[in-house]
């Protein structure tokens, strides 16, 4: 069993540049979900894709947007970064529906300068 | 919205102590999951556990959803247990919310 790849791992852009994450699921979970994580904080949800369309988005602006695949895997984007987009963005993947226990990707460390 | 309350805030273990970490919630929640954060940022799912009682060897978790805490029980603490400790809930099954965490320290 193929667990959450992430890729790539550690990423450094400048402000006001784009991004592009991207996050394989884990086999047979057709449910992605992204979360921001700053430094010394909590994991914050983004947005949630289930079967290729959105269902579910947190507090973060439209430049922060995101696609599902018909193979379940999925992309982040940021447009316009800005310094404190800087943090440690993680995709989990689940079987979706009320009983599903999340599991996680290792996360791209992003750097914003 | 609904509001987390992890407790400790920070915790430093005797390697060999056993701890018991806490997750309050402010309302009725779905899908309570702990989730263990290792120093190099890596969020493994320790428990899903939307009531009742479980055990994962030195670990173990109780909720009661009906009191609406949540506790994570560690034995036998080791210094790989250091790192940070999260509850995490949903209210239906589209939105996760995160608390605000323990953070743990084994030391030898």
């Amino acid at each position: 069993e193929t667990g959450v790849t992430q890729s790539p791992t550690h990423l450094i852009k400048t402000r006001g540049q784009q991004v592009t994450l991207r996050c394989s699921s884990q086999s047979g979970h057709n449910t992605v979900s992204w979360y921001q994580q700053a430094l010394g904080q909590g994991p914050q949800f983004i947005f949630q894709y289930y079967r290729e369309e959105e269902n579910g988005r947190g507090n973060f602006p439209p430049r922060f947007s995101g696609l599902q695949f018909p193979n379940y895997s999925s992309e982040l984007n940021v447009n316009a970064l800005e310094l404190d987009d800087s943090a440690l963005y993680l995709c989990a993947s689940s079987l979706g529906g009320i009983n599903s226990p999340l599991h996680f990707g290792n996360g791209t460390r992003l750097t914003v300068t | 919205g609904i509001q987390v309350e992890q407790s400790p805030p920070d915790l430093i273990l005797q390697e060999g102590a056993n701890s018991t970490l806490r997750c309050n919630f402010s309302d009725s929640v779905n899908n309570l999951q702990w989730f263990h954060q290792n120093p190099w940022g890596q969020l493994i799912n320790l428990f899903y556990i939307p009531s009742g009682t479980k055990q994962n060897g030195r670990l173990s978790a109780t909720t009661v959803a009906t009191e609406r805490y949540s506790l994570l029980y560690i034995s036998s603490s080791q210094t790989t247990d250091s790192g940070v400790y999260f509850c995490a809930f949903s209210v239906g099954y589209q939105k996760v919310t995160f608390g605000t965490g323990t953070k743990l320290q084994v030391i030898p």
